[in-house]
């Protein structure tokens, strides 16, 4: 399979704890995004990275938040001392360098605070 | 800015009826680019187009079709004769290229799309 992987694909933790997700782009892909995505809603973005440069960061992304992408391949986003308003899918997507190309998703990590 | 709004939230069609999900963005970029995304109960967003901003082309893929008009800053999707198969949330998105869009998507909050057998 040569699509966009992403594990676990479900993570039920309880308020406070910390969070990991995994991401694994399609290998020739240099460019990275995470997007969250509550029900209802169209993704939003949170960070992207070039190469393991990150190189853009949204205002939703606090500082709980942090996203790593250690030598260009795969990503992972940590969430520290998660809240109940963590609760979203977190959708993964990679893509070549060129502007005009499209990126493809993973399949996502749901993740839910209780 | 961008913006993108799908203003129907959900419709429902009976097998083999058309259906058009109308998008309309905003962007004060002079060159950016459209995006279609299906996403089926799975979860998992499907690519399902890419166009342009300098190309006003229309296309047709088998049962899909997409009417891009500038003028009026929209980027509708029609399917012809849907199966239900088609079922699930498509996102129209946008990407620009100044900074600070240039590189993440903008999307709209989607349409539910139910085909009845």
């Amino acid at each position: 399979d040569t699509g966009v992987s992403q594990n676990p694909r479900h993570k039920i933790t309880k308020r406070g704890q910390n969070v990991t997700f995994r991401c694994d782009p399609i290998s020739e892909h240099n460019r990275l995004y995470w997007y969250r995505q509550t029900l209802g809603q169209g993704p939003e973005f949170l960070t992207y990275f070039q190469n393991e440069a990150q190189l853009e960061k949204s205002r939703l992304l606090s500082d709980r938040f942090s996203a790593e992408r250690p030598k260009g391949s795969f990503s992972t986003l940590e969430i520290q001392r998660t809240e109940q308003g963590d609760s979203a899918m977190y959708l993964c997507a990679s893509s070549l360098g060129q502007e005009n190309t499209e990126a493809f998703f993973g399949q996502g990590t749901r993740l839910t605070v209780v | 800015a961008q913006k993108v709004t799908q203003a129907q939230t959900e419709i429902s069609v009976v097998e083999k009826e058309d259906v058009t999900l109308d998008c309309v963005y905003e962007t004060r970029d002079t060159t950016y680019y459209l995006f279609w995304y299906k996403q089926p109960p799975s979860g998992e967003l499907v690519f399902l187009i890419r166009r342009n901003s300098f190309d006003e082309q229309n296309e047709i893929s088998g049962r899909y079709s997409w009417n891009f008009q500038k003028s009026t800053s929209s980027f509708n999707f029609t399917i012809t004769a849907s199966q239900v198969v088609d079922s699930a949330v498509y996102f129209c998105a946008l990407r620009g290229r100044s900074s600070g869009s240039a590189r993440q998507l903008t999307f709209g909050s989607g349409t539910q799309l139910t085909v009845l057998p």
